[in-house]
């Protein structure tokens, strides 16, 4: 079935450092990839996304890469800030149902 | 001017009784969805609808019926609630018309079954 593995489940790092978060999705047909982010009591929201066609994507100290071959996708956090500490969470869309299966979320910290 | 808003905010309810939990979206989206994050925050889809169609249905125990009166309003409706339901429910809302796939979700509502 569909499925999104996500790794780890936990990454500490020091200001300034940069964090990868990992994800690997088993259905070849999905074709959109977004990334939330959720702090800690409030809701998901969309921080980046990347789509099938696009094998990178950057908005300012964030970036989404996409391997299509390997099925796997990643966030990259540079310059990372306190402000970054929350539950990242990504997730795949099926091609044609806008439905999103998420992966089961890394909770960064970054330590000042 | 809150895009997707759900009430209640937080519910704590004896098991047993029946609650229900609204969500309203003003982005003029045509999609709307009930996610379930359990204490160990797996974020899990229930229900999605689509110009007031049922469009993903998971599997969920009958107990909880979605309804969407427009497609701008989506409503949970949960019969005889369990411990096991506790947990934090998300409205989500997105545009299928537009062809996007982006998702805006709501505050959440923490239901608490005592």
């Amino acid at each position: 079935g569909e499925n999104v593995e996500q790794h780890p489940s936990t990454l500490s790092v020091q200001e300034g450092d940069s964090a990868v978060i990992k994800c690997t999705y088993s259905d070849s047909a999905s074709n959109y990839f977004p990334w939330y982010k959720q702090e800690l009591g409030k809701r998901p929201q969309l921080i980046i996304d990347i789509r099938s066609n696009v094998g990178e994507k950057k908005d300012q100290r964030i970036a989404v890469t996409l391997n299509k071959t390997a099925k796997h996708f990643s966030l990259h956090i540079t310059e990372t800030q306190p402000e970054d500490s929350a539950v990242y969470f990504c997730a795949a869309s099926i091609r044609g149902t806008y439905k999103y299966i998420f992966g089961t979320g890394t909770r960064l910290k970054v330590l000042a | 001017d809150t895009a997707v808003s759900q009430t209640p905010k937080y519910l704590v309810t004896q098991m047993g009784n029946d609650k229900s939990i609204k969500c309203e979206q003003n982005l003029g989206h045509d999609t709307m969805y009930w996610y379930k994050q359990d204490s160990k925050k797996f974020l899990k889809i229930m229900f999605s609808y689509n110009n007031k169609e049922l469009i993903i249905n998971e599997t969920v125990p009958n107990r909880f019926s979605p309804k969407s009166p427009d497609k701008a309003h989506l409503n949970l409706h949960i019969n005889s609630l369990e411990l096991g339901d506790s947990a934090v429910y998300f409205c989500a809302s997105s545009s299928r018309l537009a062809g996007t796939y982006e998702q805006y979700f709501g505050p959440g509502t923490r239901l608490t079954v005592t």
